[in-house]
């Protein structure tokens, strides 16, 4: 059984630029979360999309932005990029129905901005 | 959100018992007390959760305080790959919201 796998793992882009992260949730699972890791830090929630439609969101400006597809699997898109944006982009799945239980993360997609 | 505490580091000897404490002096009644723990280049793994009895499971155990404010994540057995960030996070369930709200963890570091 799969877990939740995001694409691409790495990669490099320059200021001004935008851009797209993949994640499939793990089988099974109906609800995806996106988290932002700064070096150093904890994971700070982003977005989170049920039934292809945001349904939570944390402090993060309108250039994030994402979506959800009927599949489940979801994409991050990032405009106008700035050098803060620099991060590991997490990825996490979980099913509505455990809502309470445990989230299940990918193993990330670092993000470089120069 | 109510916040915890946790020291920024501890270091442990391989094969013997991990105390990583926790204080949650605001922690409401319908909070929960997860933990999840982050290994070196993977995103975050979820480890325990608990309300107010002690939890076992194959990974640890989660020792609660009897007024809730603090809590204790035992590793039994500490091996190499228990090196990781660790992170106490309070879950309040009545709330849609579902997502998580991370500190930054205590970097747990295991001697051989």
């Amino acid at each position: 059984d799969a877990g939740v796998t995001q694409s691409p793992t790495h990669l490099i882009k320059t200021r001004g630029q935008q851009v797209t992260l993949r994640c499939s949730p793990k089988s099974g699972h109906d609800t995806v979360s996106w988290y932002q890791q700064a070096l150093g830090q904890g994971p700070q929630f982003i977005f989170q999309y049920y039934e292809e439609e945001e349904r939570q969101r944390g402090n993060f400006p309108d250039r994030f932005s994402g979506h959800q597809f009927p599949n489940y699997s979801s994409e991050l898109n990032v405009n106008a990029l700035l050098l803060g944006d620099s991060a590991l982009y997490l990825c996490a799945s979980s099913s509505l129905a455990g809502a309470y239980g445990e989230l299940f993360f990918g193993e990330g997609s670092r993000l470089t901005v120069l | 959100d109510a916040k915890t505490t946790q020291p920024n580091s501890m270091e442990s000897n391989e094969e013997e018992p991990v105390h990583l404490p926790c204080n949650h002096s605001t922690i409401s009644g319908t909070d929960y007390i997860h933990w999840y723990r982050q290994l070196p280049s993977q995103g975050p793994e979820y480890v325990i959760h608990g309300l107010t009895s002690n939890v076992n499971n194959r990974m640890a155990s989660l020792a609660i305080a009897e007024d809730r404010k603090s809590s204790t994540l035992i590793l039994h057995r500490a091996t190499l790959r228990d090196a990781a960030v660790y992170y106490c996070i309070l879950r309040d369930h009545r709330r849609s919201a579902r997502q998580l709200t991370f500190g930054s963890g205590t970097q747990l570091t295991v001697l051989p």
